[in-house]
């Protein structure tokens, strides 16, 4: 079936580098992305989103860009911080419910 | 404001058991959902409902999970009985069209079947 897939399982940064998650998709009807952040113990917090009407969008020091071409979607994070420490999740949405992949870890070293 | 709200936050319960899940959907929020996480499969949906109406439920793993919506503000997931490889972490989540359709999680209930 098609899925939402993740490129690296784990990143590790150097705290005030910038960070690139990356994430691709496969269903070519899904027509909304978004990014959670999860922290150990807690639920997926929503990061940002997009729609597939556009490629890039700006948040609070993250930026997601998609491609559509090539079914692909990342998050950057600028100036990483220790608080960015988290699981992220990509997921797409063809409907109603959220199809989601399997993460991201993201370590943040001093 | 008040995001979703689930409980028992963490449960251990003995094979067997029946354990019912709770969750109050945001304030507004006509669309539920039902997640549930584990290391081997990530997060995978259970059901939805919309406007108290289950709409999926293929996402349910067999006849020992059931899940109910009798109002706007409330719902369950029970699983009776329940088995070992039922341990995961149950998410509750709600959306509304009226605000973009994003989808807001609670906390989770972290469930441990031995």
């Amino acid at each position: 079936g098609e899925s939402v897939g993740l490129h690296l399982p784990t990143l590790s940064v150097q705290e005030g580098d910038n960070s690139i998650i990356n994430c691709a998709y496969s269903n070519s009807a899904s027509d909304y992305f978004i990014w959670y952040k999860q922290e150990s113990g807690k639920g997926p917090q929503f990061i940002i989103d997009i729609r597939s009407n556009m490629d890039k969008r700006q948040g609070q020091r993250v930026t997601v860009l998609l491609n559509k071409t090539v079914k692909h979607l990342s998050l950057q994070i600028a100036a990483t911080q220790p608080g960015d420490s988290a699981v992220y999740f990509c997921a797409d949405r063809a409907g109603y419910a959220l199809n989601f992949g399997k993460g991201t870890s993201l370590l943040v070293t001093p | 404001d008040a995001g979703v709200i689930q409980s028992p936050r963490h449960e251990v319960t003995e094979m067997g058991q029946e354990v019912t899940l709770r969750c109050k959907p945001i304030s507004g929020h006509n669309s539920l959902f039902w997640y549930r996480q584990t290391m081997m499969r990530g997060l995978e949906l259970l059901i939805y409902f919309n406007n108290n109406v289950p709409i999926d439920d293929s996402g349910m793993p067999e006849d020992r999970f059931s899940a109910k919506m009798p109002n706007a503000s409330f719902s369950t997931l029970k699983i009776q009985p329940s088995e070992p490889r039922d341990s995961a972490v149950y998410f509750c989540a709600s959306s509304s069209h009226h605000s973009g359709n994003t989808i807001y999680f609670g906390e989770g209930s972290w469930l441990t079947v031995v």
